[in-house]
């Protein structure tokens, strides 16, 4: 069964520090996902991470994979106010069969609620 | 472009009854998926639409249901309603989920059962 662990699950922390999220996951899987959501609203995408060793930065945030390890780490540079939202990785575990009836499934973690203070 | 469109926004149900929530995925996205967002549970994928075939399912009893059209619109069905069925249910497109593409998520449709 797979497993997504997402570590520290609430992290409160002062403007213009650096912090980093974990991500880790219990079985084989070749993407992972990060993704933002503010209160209230909808999931934003913000990294696909298809290979070992990607790495995708945007901004202030930095994503990369190790599929080895079975961890991805989202990390966040320099945080801002703006930045205070809660991010969830999201896991892929594809498991090929026969035809077109697959057991892909995606499993988010509980997510990280990021508060930046001011 | 048009993002991920869910109808309704809100609503609210009693247990027993049935509710369909719909979904128009961004042009040109043929994969769409369903989630189940609750605060004890978290994010659930619940299944995943390719071409008006259900190609994955998650973990959920068969009150929940799904269909995708030719036009790649989906609705999402669920019978029998239960208190715990109350939620906010995400629909996500991709270009096709097997090729990594970004999932994009719609607003959601949050649905109470009284």
């Amino acid at each position: 069964e797979l497993k997504v662990e997402q570590n520290p699950l609430f992290l409160s922390m002062q403007e213009g520090k650096n912090y980093t999220i974990y991500c880790n996951y219990s079985t084989t899987s070749d993407r992972l996902y990060w993704y933002r959501q503010d209160p209230g609203k909808s999931l934003e995408s913000l990294f696909v991470l298809l290979s070992n060793g990607a790495v995708k930065q945007e901004g202030r945030l930095m994503a990369s994979l190790d599929t080895k390890a079975r961890l991805s780490t989202l990390h966040i540079t320099a945080a801002v106010h703006d930045l205070s939202a809660t991010y969830f990785c999201a896991v892929v575990r594809i498991r090929a069969s026969l035809g077109m009836n697959r057991d892909d499934k995606i499993i988010f973690g509980k997510g990280t609620r990021l508060h930046i203070l001011p | 472009k048009a993002g991920v469109t869910q109808t309704p926004r809100y609503l609210i149900k009693t247990r027993g009854q049935q509710v369909t929530l719909s979904c128009s995925p961004i042009s040109g996205h043929r994969s769409v998926s369903w989630y189940q967002q609750t605060p004890g549970q978290g994010l659930q994928f619940l299944f995943e639409y390719f071409s008006e075939t259900q190609r994955n399912k998650g973990n959920f009893p068969g009150r929940f249901s799904g269909r995708q059209f030719s036009n790649s619109r989906s609705e999402m069905n669920v019978s029998t309603l239960e208190l715990g069925d109350s939620a906010l249910y995400l629909c996500a497109s991709s270009l096709n989920w097997d090729r990594g593409n970004t999932i994009y998520f719609g607003e959601g449709s949050w649905l109470t059962v009284v």
